[in-house]
C-alpha cells in the first residue's frame, strides 16, 4: 500500500461526456502526476502538478486538464470523451524535495470505459 | 510515445527459476526504474538506478545499467509464484517535471 488513493475504481461513461477522477496523495508529498495506460501497454505521461501549478504535461489535448488543490490532493478531468479514452488512469504522487524524491508512488488506478 | 523498449514481451518459467528481463531506451536519462503491476492495478516501485551506477541489489531483484548501450535488466532470482506480474522500466530525463517514460512491460508468469 503506498497511501495514494484514487476514486472511483471503476467508472462507465458514453462518447462525449465529461469525466473527473480524483487522487489522494501520499502524506508529505506535494507532487501529483497522471498517467493513462491503455489495455497491453505501458502508462503515458499526461501531466504534473506542484504545488497547485502544472509542472509539465505530455503529449495529450486541452481536454485532459487538471487541478491540484492546497492539502496536494488532485482531479483529472476529461471532457467530450472519445473511445480511445478507455483506459486505466494512475495517478502517482511524490516529494522532489525528499531522499527517494525519483521515486513515484503510484495508486490503484481508475479504470474507465468510454461506450 | 513509449521510450523504452522491453524484452520479451512474455516469459513463463517454473517456480525457482531466475527470470531476466531486458529494456533499451533512446535518449540520455537521469535515471532508470523498475515497477510491478498485478492484473491490471496500480503499480509498485521496485528499484531505481541512477545513471551513474552499473549494478543494484535489491532482495532477490538485481538490476543493471549500461548507459553505452541504453539498456537495463532486471534479474529476478528464485522466482515465486507471487512474482506473476508485468514489470515495466521507467525512465526519468531529469529535465524539468518529473516524467517517467514506460516502456510496454514484461508479462512474466511463473509457474508452480
Amino acid at each position: 500500500e503506498t497511501g495514494v488513493t484514487q476514486s472511483p475504481t471503476h467508472l462507465i461513461k458514453t462518447r462525449g461526456q465529461q469525466v473527473t477522477l480524483r487522487c489522494s496523495s501520499q502524506s508529505g508529498h506535494n507532487t501529483v502526476s497522471w498517467y493513462q495506460q491503455a489495455l497491453g501497454q505501458g502508462p503515458q505521461f499526461i501531466f504534473q502538478y506542484y504545488r497547485e501549478e502544472e509542472n509539465g504535461r505530455g503529449n495529450f489535448p486541452p481536454r485532459f486538464s487538471g487541478l491540484q488543490f492546497p492539502n496536494y490532493s488532485s482531479e483529472l478531468n476529461v471532457n467530450a470523451l472519445e473511445l480511445d479514452d478507455s483506459a486505466l488512469y494512475l495517478c502517482a504522487s511524490s516529494d522532489p524535495s525528499g531522499g527517494a524524491r525519483e521515486t513515484q508512488y503510484f495508486g490503484p488506478g481508475t479504470r474507465l470505459l468510454v461506450l | 510515445s513509449q521510450q523504452g523498449e522491453e524484452d520479451p514481451q512474455a516469459l513463463s518459467i517454473q517456480e525457482g527459476e531466475n527470470a531476466t528481463m531486458n529494456c533499451s531506451y533512446k535518449t540520455s536519462i537521469n535515471n532508470l526504474q523498475w515497477y510491478r503491476q498485478n492484473s491490471g492495478r496500480g503499480l509498485v516501485h521496485l528499484i531505481l538506478i541512477r545513471s551513474n551506477e552499473r549494478e543494484k541489489h535489491s532482495g532477490r531483484l538485481r538490476v543493471t545499467l549500461d548507459t553505452s548501450k541504453k539498456s537495463s535488466s532486471l534479474l529476478i532470482t528464485a522466482s515465486r509464484a507471487a512474482d506473476t506480474a508485468s514489470y515495466f522500466c521507467a525512465t526519468d530525463a531529469g529535465q524539468g517535471a518529473q516524467k517517467l517514460v514506460f516502456g510496454q512491460g514484461t508479462r512474466l508468469t511463473i509457474n508452480p
